[in-house]
């Protein structure tokens, strides 16, 4: 499956370090994702940008900062991170986050595991 | 309040023994339903969906689901697995447009 794809597939880090995980998708879609899966619990969904367009935050700490040039791009950038924050990152895409009433399926990259020193 | 209930956390099951995964949701609205298989060290993918019509789902792998909106249910099947199918598989819900997923749930398949 190569329709999302996620850079790196590994990364160590220290608390003081500023890395950024790459999602980029090849599906046309305009919506992307960002969610975090930590073991033995739900995927917690991050942030959602549809058409570039930041339309959701879950209440996400300011050490994690996305950002979407274009359609097909999506970076996280890591800054000051805690331990607390190793877990797996996953990158969705979808053809839209579209309104209510519809369900368009997501789509994901294969995750970029993050260990926090 | 968890909006999707995985009931079972880990189910070991023997080589081409069926196996079933409970799946049940809390919402009172029109819902679309998901089922995706994670492998080791890999993404999410997608199993099957349900957003209308026919309540038994059929999907990738020889695997099915079937609605039951009574007992807002969503429950994964399939009639014979194989060692490929030890994976955790998540059931995830659309409501007012926000897709929610389960705990997951660890196959474990043994020969």
């Amino acid at each position: 499956e190569t329709g999302v794809t996620q850079t790196p597939r590994h990364l160590v880090m220290g608390m003081t370090n500023k890395k950024s995980l790459k999602c980029e998708q090849h599906l046309g879609h305009n919506a992307m994702y960002w969610y975090k899966q930590s073991a033995k619990k739900p995927l917690e969904l991050m942030f959602v940008y549809n058409f570039k367009e930041q339309t959701e935050n879950n209440s996400v700490p300011s050490r994690f900062s996305p950002e979407c040039p274009n359609s097909s791009h999506l970076f996280l950038h890591l800054h000051t991170l805690q331990p607390e924050d190793s877990a797996l990152y996953l990158c969705a895409s979808s053809q839209a986050h579209a309104p209510q009433g519809r369900a368009d399926t997501q789509y994901f990259g294969p995750g970029t595991r993050l260990t926090v020193l | 309040a968890q909006s999707v209930t995985q009931l079972d956390s880990q189910v070991p099951v023997f080589e081409e023994a069926p196996v079933e995964l409970r799946c049940n949701y809390s919402s009172s609205v029109s819902v679309y339903l998901f089922w995706y298989v994670q492998y080791p060290n890999q993404g999410l993918q997608l199993l099957l969906k349900y957003l209308s019509g026919s309540t038994l789902v059929k999907g990738i792998n020889g695997f099915e689901a079937e609605f039951n909106k009574s007992q807002t249910s969503f429950h994964l099947r399939k009639p014979s697995v194989h060692i490929s199918d030890t994976a955790e598989y998540f059931c995830a819900v659309t409501i007012k447009n926000k897709l929610s997923f389960g705990a997951g749930t660890t196959v474990t398949v043994r020969a």
